[in-house]
Order: C-alpha cells, then structure tokens, then sequence
C-alpha cells in the first residue's frame, strides 16, 4: 500500500545553518505529495505541495522537489530562523483516490539562537 | 475565516466516562478526518467521511464511532474511555478535487483519560 516514511527526530540546528529532511514514499502511479508544518499547540499546516515528477514546492524559504526516479520528496532550507522549530509531516495523496492522505511519522526541528 | 474548528481544545476524562468531540468547517468541504497524534506514531487515521451521509473506518477505528450530522459538522465519540485514548485529535476536511487536493486542520483537542 501507499505509504511515507521520514527520517526520525528530533534535529536540532543553530540559527542560519542548512536543514535537509529526508522523505520517501511508496505510492501507485503518480501521487500529490506534501509537507504540512506543526507548530507548538496548533494544528498542522500546509507549507509546500508538488503535484508531478520534477515539480519544486516552495515557501517560506523551504523547498522540496519531486523526484519520481528516488521516490523522495526531500525538504531543505538554507538558512534556518528560531520561528522555524516546529514538527515537520511529509504527506501524500493518491491519483486514485482523492480521500486517502498519507503522513509520514512527523521530524521536530529545534533550532538554536 | 474560521476554517475547521474543533471543541473543546482540552478534556480530561475518567476512564469509562463518554464524551464527543466537536468538529465544524466553514470551507463548504465534502471530506472530512479524524486523526489521532501520539509521540513517535505521527498522525493516524480514526474515521473519514467522504461526503455527508457516509463513514469508513480509517487505521485505529476500535473505540471510536464519528457521525457525519451535516455538511459542516463531523463529530467522534469514545462511548467508554480508556487510558489508550490520551492523545491528541485533530480533525481535517478537504475537497477532494484532484492532485491539488489538500487537507485543511483544526487546532487540536488534547484528551487526557485517567
């Protein structure tokens, strides 16, 4: 079955270095792929989506580019704020059924003034 | 806008004790989501609705029944709680569209069962 799978936390940084958190999926043909942000005691949001093979999702100063040859959808940001510690969900969608998300298990970052 | 509200934001619950979580969204949306976040498991699916009028059991099912009452409104209850129930729980709702479809979620009830 679909499935994401994230590398496991917590990563702690200092303040402007580089962050890259590894996700892979395993899904049936082509699937929208995600990363929702958690910050402290709010619900998750949408920081960025990729809908086919080689698409960029980017905002905020994060990117991630959808690689269908390594089934990875990678998020990176080259210079990390404090604002930026929070749980990261790598997620995906099915093109064969728009009701099924699919969320990775969640990497908190902490970043260090 | 309000989006997907959830009440209440805390409880805490006798073991055996009943309760209902309240879920409602302003977006006009056709699907919506019960999920549950405990450390280290990320967020697991309880029950989905994917129109008014229909459920399906998502992952962790046992324990919980959901009622889909409108459109709006998609509520979860534990008809007899047990510590195994403390977690988090969140509700979503999205269109279901296509590749740009996305989940939209609520702030979180915490639920402590003692």
């Amino acid at each position: 079955g679909d499935s994401v799978t994230q590398m496991e936390g917590p990563v702690t940084l200092s303040e402007e270095a580089c962050l890259t958190i590894n996700c892979t999926y395993t899904a049936t043909g082509y699937p929208s792929l995600f990363w929702y942000v958690q910050y402290p005691g709010e619900g998750l949001q949408l920081l960025l989506k990729a809908t086919k093979a080689d698409d960029k999702g980017s905002n905020k100063g994060f990117e991630a580019t959808y690689r269908k040859e390594t089934t990875s959808f990678h998020l990176e940001k080259g210079s990390v704020q404090v604002s930026d510690s929070a749980v990261y969900f790598c997620a995906l969608i099915s093109p064969y059924n728009f009701n099924k998300f699919y969320f990775g298990s969640g990497t908190k970052l902490n970043v260090k003034p | 806008n309000a989006g997907v509200t959830q009440t209440p934001k805390f409880q805490v619950l006798k073991t055996g004790q009943s309760m209902t979580l309240q879920c409602a969204q302003d977006m006009n949306h056709n699907s919506m989501y019960w999920y549950r976040q405990d450390p280290g498991m990320g967020l697991r699916l309880i029950y989905y609705s994917a129109s008014e009028g229909t459920t399906d059991k998502g992952e962790v099912p046992n324990g919980y029944n959901v009622s889909r009452l409108n459109k709006r409104e998609f509520s979860l209850r534990l008809e007899s709680a047990a510590p195994s129930q403390t977690s988090v729980y969140f509700c979503a709702s999205s269109e279901p569209t296509g590749a740009n479809t996305e989940a939209f979620f609520g702030q979180g009830t915490r639920l402590t069962v003692v």
